[in-house]
């Protein structure tokens, strides 16, 4: 098992909708979760991290945490051709490390 | 807002040649991390560095060094270049505390011919 698995994807909403993108996680002891976007040829930017279970909202972007489930996921509203990147989960790889766990990223398509 | 900046943003090499990567940030980072990112195998560690002087192995250390003699500077060494190592080179860094949120440099498309 992965320690950090995404649906590959390409996923492909229409402008407008909502996009949702998943990830679990395989490691109990996680404590740190972020998504990063990651247009082609360029770095991954962060765009949201989240700690604590539950819901956690910055504009048009939700992170969702379920430690139980270990399951980490993101919703973007409105989705705009502009959104269309890789979008990448990372776990932080346990309680004392400093190093990140990610995945392998799902690609998403915004169709206008 | 953190700045992370890498030497080259493309550098082509021929195979058996020394390179050097340098990654530099401007925000007192404890923690500095170098990754390699291929299509299809996502993002994998190659080395971090917890302090200056300081240097821990990644998932694939193989075929690569790493030097960290300041705060604000990580490099990574190629001794022998490969064709096997042309990919995209991201540096990280992030600081002390529970966050542990890590920010990236626009990354170095190094091919090897």
């Amino acid at each position: 098992q992965k320690e950090v698995e995404q649906n590959s994807g390409p996923l492909s909403v229409p402008e407008g909708a909502i996009a949702s993108l998943n990830c679990t996680y395989s490691d109990r002891g996680s404590q740190s979760f972020f998504w990063y976007r990651q247009y082609s040829g360029k770095s991954p930017e962060l765009i949201m991290s989240i700690y604590s279970n539950g819901d956690k909202e910055d504009g048009r972007f939700t992170a969702q945490l379920n430690k139980a489930s270990q399951y980490v996921s993101l919703l973007i509203r409105d989705s705009q051709p502009s959104d269309s990147a890789t979008y990448l989960c990372a776990v932080n790889k346990d309680r004392s490390a400093r190093q990140l766990t990610f995945g392998s990223g799902t690609q998403l398509t915004v169709l206008p | 807002d953190v700045k992370v900046t890498q030497s080259s943003r493309y550098l082509v090499k021929r195979t058996g040649e020394k390179v050097f990567l340098e990654c530099v940030q401007d925000m007192d980072h404890e923690n500095m991390f170098w990754y390699r990112q291929d299509p299809g195998l996502g993002l994998r560690l190659i080395y971090f560095s917890y302090d200056v002087k300081m240097k821990e192995k990644g998932d694939i250390p193989e075929g690569y060094s790493v030097s960290r003699e300041k705060k604000e500077r990580f490099s990574l060494i190629l001794e022998s270049a490969s064709t096997n190592q042309t990919s995209m080179y991201l540096c990280a860094s992030n600081g002390q505390g529970s966050s542990y949120e890590q920010y990236f440099g626009p990354g170095t498309r190094l091919t090897v011919t």
